[in-house]
């Protein structure tokens, strides 16, 4: 199993541009995530969706949007991208229905200039 | 909505010396406490975990404690190697809540030789 994947690891963008960060998962979970991880504020919740077909906001939405393509993959869209969103964007799965552990992806680490 | 605060942010021991984080929560609806270890360019993995209904949780060298009553959590981390060294995130969440964890800000761990 190759777990939680996510890509690409690195990328730079100017402010305005648009990108989508991918992220799949072979361990047939159903609920999906997606975190950014800021210096001094731990992970903070963007997205999540709770079964294929369902999303929902978490604590800091703004500027992003997702897509729940099959119960696979998860997707986050930056549709203009700005400074402030320049972060580590960490994608993550569970199984709800049993032990609650979070698995992580590697990370994208996105820069805005 | 629930927020959890986590200290210290930076810790130094030496090598065999215990390790103690603490974090406290505010939503009393929360009884799921996971804890996460994260190495450096890697994403978030779960070390230990606890609920509401148990007191206290081991698992080799380390362990977690649980006062529902104080609202507070704590990982402690006996006989410390290099090889612990990491950012150490706490988190909380109600179990009925779609796996949404609202995470601490994380302790920088060192541990010297």
């Amino acid at each position: 199993n190759a777990g939680v994947t996510q890509t690409p690891k690195f990328q730079v963008l100017k402010t305005g541009q648009s990108m989508t960060l991918q992220c799949a998962q072979d361990m047939n979970h159903n609920s999906m995530y997606w975190y950014r991880q800021d210096p001094g504020m731990g992970l903070r919740l963007i997205y999540y969706s709770a079964s294929e077909g369902t999303t929902d906001k978490g604590e800091v939405p703004n500027g992003y949007n997702v897509s729940r393509l099959n119960k696979r993959e998860f997707s986050l869209r930056l549709e203009s991208a700005a400074p402030s969103q320049t972060s580590v964007y960490f994608c993550a799965s569970t199984f709800t229905g049993g032990g609650y552990e979070q698995y992580f992806g590697p990370g994208t680490r996105l820069t805005v200039t | 909505g629930e927020n959890v605060e986590q200290h210290p942010s930076t810790l130094s021991v030496q090598e065999g010396d215990s390790a103690v984080i603490k974090c406290t929560y505010s939503d009393s609806a929360s009884n799921y406490f996971p804890w996460y270890k994260q190495e450096l360019g890697k994403g978030p993995q779960l070390i230990i975990d606890i609920r509401s209904n148990v007191g206290e949780k081991k698992d080799q060298r380390i362990a977690v404690t649980l006062n529902k009553t104080a609202k507070h959590f704590s990982l402690h981390i006996t006989e410390t190697q290099p090889e612990d060294s990491a950012v150490y995130f706490c988190a909380a969440s109600p179990l009925d809540s779609w796996g949404k964890l609202q995470f601490g800000a994380g302790t920088q761990v060192v541990v010297t030789p």
